[in-house]
């Protein structure tokens, strides 16, 4: 799987919106592009994925760019309960392949 | 909303002891991992499985760990002998294959297991 690499820690105050960047320079062509966040010691909770296209759901949009080496997850209104640490991660869609888990970017919501 | 369960949420063992984690997937999954995390460092894959079989493992994932799905439901992590280094969280997730646009391919994580070994 092609690597990927986040900064370590953002802060983001409350209401405001999060904008987490992710480069993905090696992306193959069969290779998506997935957000999980991990609170606290909680399980990994998948957030968003997308292709090439920028994707939106009710948690977060992903920005990718046009030539896919890298993308933005952005949190619109973020809130406490954002804090986490959010893992961008590329993998193969179709399958059992496994998600390898970087050491992601760690959020803090200011109040 | 279905969800992956673990049990038991906190185990704690004397080194040596065989432990057995269990986890109940999602109902119509087919692709069962687990995940280990030991405090303070990243998530790691230590296998998956497919069909009854093992489809990949990491080297963590050595002789002393084996993995069982016995009865249609439960996924099941055995360690043999456990070291004081085997100390860790450990997730099982479920996922379908990815297809169309109603499967995100998503993996589903449990809570987690956290193992104690003294």
């Amino acid at each position: 799987d092609a690597k990927t690499t986040q900064p370590t820690s953002m802060d983001c105050a409350e209401g405001r919106a999060a904008n987490l960047p992710c480069n993905h320079s090696t992306i193959s062509g069969n290779e998506y592009v997935y957000w999980y966040r991990q609170i606290h010691s909680q399980g990994p909770q998948y957030i968003i994925h997308g292709l090439k296209n920028n994707e939106t759901n009710e948690m977060a949009s992903l920005i990718i760019t046009e030539d896919r080496k890298s993308s933005t997850l952005i949190l619109p209104h973020a809130t406490l309960r954002d804090t986490a640490v959010y893992y961008c991660i590329v993998r193969k869609y179709f399958g059992n392949e496994k998600l390898t888990f970087g050491t992601g970017t760690r959020l803090t919501i200011i109040p | 909303e279905p969800e992956v369960t673990q049990t038991p949420s906190h185990q704690v063992t004397q080194m040596g002891q065989e432990v057995i984690l269990r986890c109940v997937p999602i109902s119509n999954h087919l692709y069962f991992y687990w995940y280990r995390q030991i405090l303070g460092q990243k998530v790691e894959f230590l296998v998956s499985f497919y069909n009854n079989e093992i489809s990949e493992k990491s080297e963590i994932f050595d002789d002393q760990f084996s993995v069982e799905r016995p009865d249609g439901s439960n996924f099941t992590l055995k360690i043999r002998s456990t070291k004081l280094e085997d100390s860790a969280m450990y997730f099982c997730a479920s996922g379908r294959p990815g297809q169309g646009t109603t499967n995100t391919g998503e993996l589903f994580f449990g809570e987690g297991s956290r193992l104690t070994v003294l």
